[in-house]
């Protein structure tokens, strides 16, 4: 099973900064299958990305994923208000389907 | 417009059976793989079963197999897990998710919660 490691644990920033987070795994993960997702409270998931750096549909431009084999970033280049949530790394190159943890984004 | 509603949480005793349900409109139901993932109170996402378009083909996670089964009717557009034998640590909001052709997760229900206790 692939183990992935997010980082940090909670992040906390202001609106109009700059946000990184960071998702790595235990082995390289094949064709680059790792997805994010957003996560209000008392939300489901929403996708944000997929093979680690294609946006979703309707998600705006400010997000943005990167990296290859082991080795994940999901940015946020300008944080509005609505973007502070948990957000959680997925890879679906092995069976089974890992996530991580989650980096909770809080407002400093 | 993609749908999925999740029913049939609820309270059980330790031991006991339930079964979830997810009623999915504004896709073509059998013609994608649906999974369940649940998340622990407090706690992050964990996928525990999935079943492809037909239902010909299932997995699971390790900490349900052989206590849950996914299954799926294609003419209700209905995706089911059947959970026998529960446990406290079942305790979780459950999900069915749509999954995409390369099996990542484009639609989540709202989810239904389970809590296992006596």
């Amino acid at each position: 099973e692939i183990v992935l490691t997010q980082s940090p644990g909670t992040l906390s920033l202001s609106p109009g900064e700059r946000a990184t987070l960071s998702c790595r795994a235990s082995q390289s993960v094949r064709s680059n299958n790792v997805a994010w997702y957003q996560q209000k409270p008392g939300q489901a998931p929403r996708l944000l990305i997929y093979g680690a750096s294609t946006r979703a549909t309707g998600i705006p431009d400010r997000f943005s994923g990167s990296g290859s084999g082991t080795d994940f970033t999901l940015t946020v280049s300008r944080l509005e208000p609505e973007d502070f949530a948990v957000f959680y790394c997925h890879q679906y190159s092995n069976s089974p389907h890992t996530f991580g943890r989650g980096t909770k984004l809080e407002i400093k | 417009e993609v749908q999925l509603v999740e029913s049939g949480g609820g309270l059980v005793q330790p031991g006991g059976s339930l079964r979830l349900s997810c009623a999915a409109s504004g896709f073509t139901f059998s013609a994608h793989a649906m999974s369940w993932v649940r998340q622990a109170p407090g706690k992050g996402l964990e996928w525990v079963s999935a079943i492809s378009g037909s239902g010909r083909t299932t997995h699971y996670a390790d900490s349900v197999k052989g206590r849950f089964t996914i299954s799926r009717d294609n003419s209700k557009n209905t995706l089911y897990l059947q959970m026998d034998s529960l446990r406290a640590e079942d305790t979780a909001i459950y999900y069915c998710a749509k999954e995409t052709v390369e099996t990542y997760f484009d639609y989540w229900g709202q989810g239904t919660l389970l809590t296992v206790s006596s």
